[in-house]
Formats: structure tokens, sequence, C-alpha cells
């Protein structure tokens, strides 16, 4: 069965940096689009990143462009968001999502907290 | 890129029917049969319920169904059931190649 496991997330203090892992398996990984969904706390979900399955395409929402950088490594069924210059309003559940119009497998999510 | 508009709050009774908009602008919506619905209730990860505008994933009861006209798109809720109650988020593809959500709409069935 399919299985999304993120990871990686914490209390950081602004200005600093944290990098989000996701662990993939049940199905091929190179195959497929993935996506970092995030949802602040009481908020509704916001779209952050997507990478096309052979990482040649890497798209971002307005907001986290030049601070976060997605990436995968298809030999490690591995996705990743490097999240630079964090700010409060960054402050979210990071969920990975598979897919690139349809996501159709989601994680439980990793909490990030940006505060000092 | 700004979210698609959805209703903050819709209700209903068992057994009525309930619909929820989302509309979006000819970059999204309106370009693209490329609109999701998720499904989230408190605590837990959305759940893919709709796609394509009309889809249905397997698993998911034939009382949920989509629609789309112009820069709208809409889904329904025949037969509400308590377990229907939940938040609701539409998306849609973009012409940026990116991925828009709804605000949100949170279901209570009376």
């Amino acid at each position: 069965q399919v299985q999304v496991v993120e990871s990686g997330g914490g209390v950081v203090q602004p200005g600093r940096s944290l990098r989000l892992s996701c662990a993939v398996s049940g199905f091929t990984f190179s195959s497929y689009d993935m996506n970092w969904v995030r949802q602040a706390p009481g908020k509704g979900l916001e779209w952050v990143a997507a990478i096309w399955y052979d990482g040649s395409n890497k798209y971002y929402e307005d907001s986290v462009k030049g601070r976060f950088t997605i990436s995968r490594d298809n030999s490690k069924n591995a996705l990743f968001l490097q999240m630079n210059s964090l700010e409060a309003e960054d402050t979210a559940v990071y969920y990975c999502a598979r897919g690139r119009w349809l996501l159709d497998y989601w994680g439980q999510g990793t909490l990030v907290t940006v505060s000092s | 890129q700004s979210a698609l508009t959805q209703p903050p709050s819709v209700s209903g009774s068992p057994g009525q029917p309930v619909t929820i908009s989302c509309t979006g602008t000819s970059s999204d919506v309106g370009s693209y049969n490329r609109v999701s619905w998720y499904q989230q209730t408190p605590g837990t990860a959305p759940k893919l319920v709709i796609y394509e505008v009309s889809n249905r994933p397997s698993g998911v009861p034939d009382r949920f169904s989509g629609s789309k006209s112009g820069n709208t798109a809409s889904l329904t809720i025949s037969g509400l059931q308590a377990e229907d109650e939940a938040n609701y988020y539409c998306s849609s593809y973009t012409s940026s190649s990116t991925v828009v959500f709804g605000g949100g709409t949170k279901l209570t069935v009376l």
C-alpha cells in the first residue's frame, strides 16, 4: 500500500533554515510529480511547491520563491523541501502529496513552528 | 496566485443535498478540467473526493459529484450523512503550471 511520511519539522527561530523530508513507498516514485502543501494553524490549505517526476521542472508559490527549494532523490524514494530565511508566516503543518493537479496520496504532515 | 473563492460555510440536514461553489478565473478553473475537491476532518490529512471536475476516486460514495460552468466549479453532496461533516477544499491547476486552492468551506450537518 502507498505510504507517505514527512519528517524534519520542529521549532526554529525567524531567519533560520529547516529541511523537510518525505519518504514514500508503495508506488513507483520516479513516475510521479510531487508537491508540498501547507496549512497554517486554523487556516486553509496552501500549495507551496511542486517538482516533476524527473526533477526537470520546479514550481513555487510566490511567497516562498527564492527562500524554499524543492528537490527529490528518485534512488531513495525521497522528496525534500529546503526552507531558508524562515518567517513567522511559514508556521504550518507541511504535507507531502503525490500528483501534478490531482493530489491523491498525502502524508500526515510535519509541523513547522517559526518563533523566537 | 489568488486563492479560489469558496463560501466559508454551508449546512444541510441529513438526507438533503448541499452544493459548494468554487470560483476562479480564466487562468485556472476556466481553462482546465483539472479541478479537484478534498475533504478534511480536524487533525487529519486531506482526502481526494473528486478529480478532473467530476470523477470520483475508488471508494468515494456516489453521493459526491462535481461539475463546472465557466470559471466556477461545484461539489454536490446528495443525501447528506453525518459523516460528511468536514472542511472541503477545491483546487485547480493553473496556466503557470502551479496549483491553487480555495479558502475552504466548513460543511455542517444539522
